[in-house]
């Protein structure tokens, strides 16, 4: 299996701007998590889903962040519109089921605000 | 509310000595305790964990300790070699049914060859 894949890598854009981030977990994963890492409050959750279903999104900073999972093998995290200090590393990731601990990280997508 | 501290903030050692790394929690009810090691541009990777109904784990050169009473829990890497540096996070999971975790700052580990 491939992981999870994230998509783009990196991502450079102007403030006020919309920023959608991809993502799509290990085959057969039936939870995902958005995470946001910055240097100042390290990895904070920001929303999970369960068999496609938003669990807890108490994590989401503000209403201009949204999240949908459309289907088991997607999903996306979209910021709209966009603020320089949304600037940081999102990561996704997916575990096997509800409950199982073990988490599968992406390799991340490094949003720059300008 | 849930809260995980994790100390040091940064760590340097030379190849072959023994590192340590520290975090204590809030929630008695947290059952569940794994490490993670974050290497420079890549996702956070499992390395170990362990439960509440075990003092000890061990994995080759990397072992965890968890002390319910006093709430803290450990990571130790012995025989250090220059591909254990990297960023290494510890978190627990809350006692409830959310299955969500809650990571501690990171440490960010330097072997010197």
């Amino acid at each position: 299996d491939a992981g999870v894949i994230q998509s783009p890598r990196h991502e450079v854009t102007e403030m006020g701007q919309e920023v959608t981030l991809r993502c799509k977990p290990i085959s057969g994963h039936n939870s995902l998590f958005w995470y946001r890492q910055t240097m100042m409050r390290g990895l904070e959750l920001l929303i999970y889903f369960n068999n496609n279903v938003p669990i807890d999104d108490s994590g989401m900073p503000e209403d201009r962040f949204s999240a949908k999972m459309p289907n088991a093998s997607f999903s996306t995290l979209k910021i709209q519109p966009s603020e320089p200090r949304d600037s940081a590393v999102y990561f996704c990731a997916s575990s096997l089921r509800f409950g199982n601990e073990k988490l599968f990280f992406g390799s991340g997508t490094q949003l720059s605000v300008l | 509310g849930e809260n995980v501290e994790q100390h040091p903030s940064t760590l340097s050692v030379q190849e072959g000595d023994s590192a340590v790394i520290k975090c204590t929690y809030s929630d008695s009810a947290s059952n569940y305790f794994p490490w993670y090691k974050q290497e420079l541009g890549k996702g956070p990777q499992l390395i170990i964990d362990i439960r509440s109904n075990v003092g000890e784990k061990k994995d080759q050169r990397i072992a965890v300790t968890l002390n319910k009473t006093a709430k803290h829990f450990s990571l130790h890497i012995t025989e250090t070699q220059p591909e254990d540096s990297a960023v290494y996070f510890c978190a627990e999971r809350d006692g409830g049914a959310t299955n969500k975790l809650i990571f501690g700052t990171g440490t960010l580990l330097a072997v010197q060859p």
